[in-house]
């Protein structure tokens, strides 16, 4: 059974202190890791998409990063704008279905 | 504005009181899915639609139906809610099966007395 496990549940940051979320994985035949974001009342709002170990992507103050075994969303500098609740989610199999972790909320003070 | 709609976005209703969520997107996606979000379980799929009258069971698909008669129709059908089919949740479609992005409605917080 896919499981993915993310840490920590809540992060606190003032606004210009940088950190990392992580998120680990055990799947089997991973076809693509997602981060979504997250803010009260909404939808996810999809961010990025990872494929094999090693891969990067970045976006503004978000960098993702894969490795075998989990992912980090590392945020350099952020903003009060940036709070919200940041979802990792797993593909496997054939289908477009999403095994989603129960997220890490970040919330950044001035 | 492409958008997936859901409605209503809250409801509270009785035990056994069918109800129906719709879902609409204007995106002329082939696929489309219901997931629910409960507190420490994360987001979990209930039903999937991969294009018109295709549709299967996800991971948690016990007392919901889905129809799917138009492309950019989904509705989610509880024949006989029950207490613990209070969630949030969420419709999804993305252009195609094998495509990344999925795109999400705001949400529809169910309670059921």
């Amino acid at each position: 059974e896919d499981q993915v496990t993310q840490s920590p549940e809540a992060l606190r940051l003032q606004e210009g202190e940088s950190s990392s979320l992580n998120c680990s994985y055990t799947v089997s035949g991973l076809r693509g890791l997602f981060w979504y974001r997250q803010d009260p009342g909404k939808g996810p709002e999809f961010l990025f998409t990872l494929y094999s170990a090693g891969e990067e992507k970045e976006k503004e103050r978000l960098k993702a990063t894969l490795t075998k075994k989990e992912s980090f969303l590392h945020i350099t500098a952020p903003k009060p704008e940036d709070s919200a609740t940041y979802l990792c989610a797993v593909r496997t199999g054939g289908g477009n279905k999403l095994t989603f972790g129960t997220g890490t909320q970040l919330k950044v003070e001035l | 504005e492409a958008q997936v709609t859901q409605n209503p976005r809250y409801l509270i209703t009785v035990t056994g009181k069918k109800l129906t969520v719709t879902c609409s997107q204007n995106m002329n996606h082939e696929y489309m899915s219901w997931y629910r979000q409960d507190p420490g379980l994360g987001l979990r799929q209930i039903y999937y639609s991969m294009n018109v009258e295709v549709t299967d069971k996800g991971d948690v698909p016990e007392g919901y139906k889905v129809s799917r008669k138009e492309k950019r129709n989904f509705p989610l059908i509880l024949e006989s809610p029950s207490p613990n089919q209070t969630s949030l949740y969420f419709c999804a479609s993305s252009l195609s099966v094998s495509t990344d992005i999925q795109y999400f409605g705001a949400g529809t917080r169910l309670s059921v007395l």
